[in-house]
């Protein structure tokens, strides 16, 4: 079946460091990946679409330069936090879209990535 | 009022029983409905795919879709503890993905 794995899955920083979360479609290739935003006991909140080898389309209120986003390869995309702060502590999760054996859209998540700002 | 509306739980059941679980949406255009099942510390699984009104079963799990209302529903029968993850039901206009819109997830707890 279709993996989608997101590295690292846990990270630790200090206020003020960048952290680079990576998002690996492994046996398919994605055109299109979503990266969202999850507080605890909260939905998922779409930050931006990420389109291989075009500019990112941030959703309103995501800071594009806070929150940047390289989709070099149909394989992989890569969300960079810049200068974080305790505020951006969250789980981060992100999804490849596909075209499923029916001819829809099917969208997998990876496993998502835990940030943790000090 | 919010787009979609899901009790956050947690829903407490024993081995065996029933569960239902259910969202209602505000926006008339949602056409495609979805059931995510997330463990904790993981992303979401897709469970159950449906477009438009009427129900659709996989196994244990039936999905319902009553656009009339804006209430969809998941059933899951002879629930197993394994089954104990939080259910995003999710909904969007169009199949792009890209307006998907989520509810906050319900707990469902299912003890031996």
């Amino acid at each position: 079946g279709a993996v989608v794995s997101q590295h690292p899955s846990w990270v630790i920083c200090k206020s003020g460091t960048s952290v680079k979360i990576e998002c690996r479609s492994l046996d398919f290739q994605a055109t299109t990946m979503f990266w969202y935003r999850q507080f605890p006991k909260q939905s998922l909140m779409l930050m931006a679409t990420s389109n291989e080898g075009s500019k990112a389309t941030y959703e309103q209120g995501v800071e594009k330069d806070k929150f940047l986003i390289n989709h070099a390869s149909l394989t992989l995309s890569t969300l960079t936090v810049t200068s974080a702060h305790p505020e951006d502590s969250s789980f981060y999760i992100c999804s490849a879209r596909r075209t499923g054996s029916s001819g829809a859209n099917v969208l997998t998540f990876g496993a998502g990535s835990r940030l943790t700002v000090l | 009022q919010k787009e979609v509306e899901q009790d956050p739980g947690p829903l407490s059941v024993p081995e065996g029983a029933i569960v239902s679980l259910n969202c209602t949406y505000s926006n008339s255009a949602f056409q495609y409905f979805m059931w995510y099942r997330q463990y904790s510390r993981k992303g979401p699984e897709l469970l159950m795919y449906t477009y438009s009104s009427g129900n659709k079963e996989d196994g244990r799990f039936t999905a319902q879709v009553d656009k009339s209302s804006k209430y969809i529903s998941l059933f899951i029968r002879d629930s197993q503890p394994s089954d104990s993850a939080t259910y995003l039901c999710a909904m969007s206009e169009g199949s792009g993905y890209s307006t998907l819109t989520f509810g906050k997830g319900t707990m469902l707890l299912v003890s031996p």
